[in-house]
């Protein structure tokens, strides 16, 4: 079974500078998706931004990009700029890529709780 | 273009009883999937529904069942709740049980 671990409960960042959100994943597939997603206090899980395993370009999404080390098997996220509206729960997801048992449901790390100081 | 929509937003229940949950995908969605969130914890899949099937299931007793209607809107049912039932109950969708999943704002369910 596929496992992820963020391993920073809490990260705070002053507006306007740039932050770093840990994620490391366990697994014996070579082909998959991983993903991160943004939980304000409203409680809707948002999707920030998706990387295919297979691909060796780290995907961006505006202010957001990645870092990707396959072989680590780590997947940062980093956020520049950082805005007060970006404060919220941050979640790692893993995906398997093909069919099989369980392979398309989303395994979640536990998250890290972004703080943005003005 | 309407999201994932789910309903009620909150609900209180006692012991023992049943709860139905709804959800209704993003338009030209036809998978959803079903997640429990404790508090503090990331999400735990429950199971998946495609073509009004159960496509796939978490590690959740039987207590936990569901249904997908024609129009690809999904209930999830809970029988005999427990206190450890207590926890945000969120829906998600994709076009197709492969493609990136959707979440929509959850149900709070408090057991009591």
């Amino acid at each position: 079974a596929q496992t992820v671990t963020q391993s920073q409960p809490e990260m705070s960042v002053q507006e306007a500078e740039t932050v770093t959100l840990s994620c490391t994943y366990d697994t014996s597939e070579s082909d998959y998706y991983l993903f991160w997603y943004k939980q304000p206090p409203s409680r809707q899980m948002i999707l920030v931004i998706r990387q295919e395993a297979y691909k060796q370009q780290n995907a961006t999404e505006n202010r957001f990009s990645v870092n990707f080390q396959k072989a680590a098997k780590s997947f940062s996220l980093k956020i520049s700029d950082s805005q007060l509206g970006d404060a919220a729960m941050y979640f790692c997801a893993y995906r398997s890529l093909y069919s099989g048992a369980g392979s398309y449901q989303l395994t979640f790390g536990k998250g890290t709780k972004l703080s943005v100081i003005p | 273009d309407a999201g994932v929509t789910q309903s009620p937003t909150h609900l209180i229940k006692t012991r023992g009883q049943q709860v139905t949950l709804r959800c209704s995908p993003k338009s030209g969605h036809d998978t959803v999937s079903w997640y429990q969130q404790a508090l503090g914890q990331g999400p735990q899949f429950i199971f998946q529904y495609y073509e009004e099937e159960e496509r796939q299931r978490g590690n959740f007793p039987d207590r936990f069942s569901g249904h997908q209607f024609p129009n690809y809107s999904s209930e999830l049912n809970v029988n005999a709740l427990l206190l450890g039932d207590s926890a945000l109950y969120l829906c998600a969708s994709s076009r197709q049980v492969q493609e990136t999943q959707y979440f929509g704002p959850g149900t709070r369910l408090l057991v009591l």
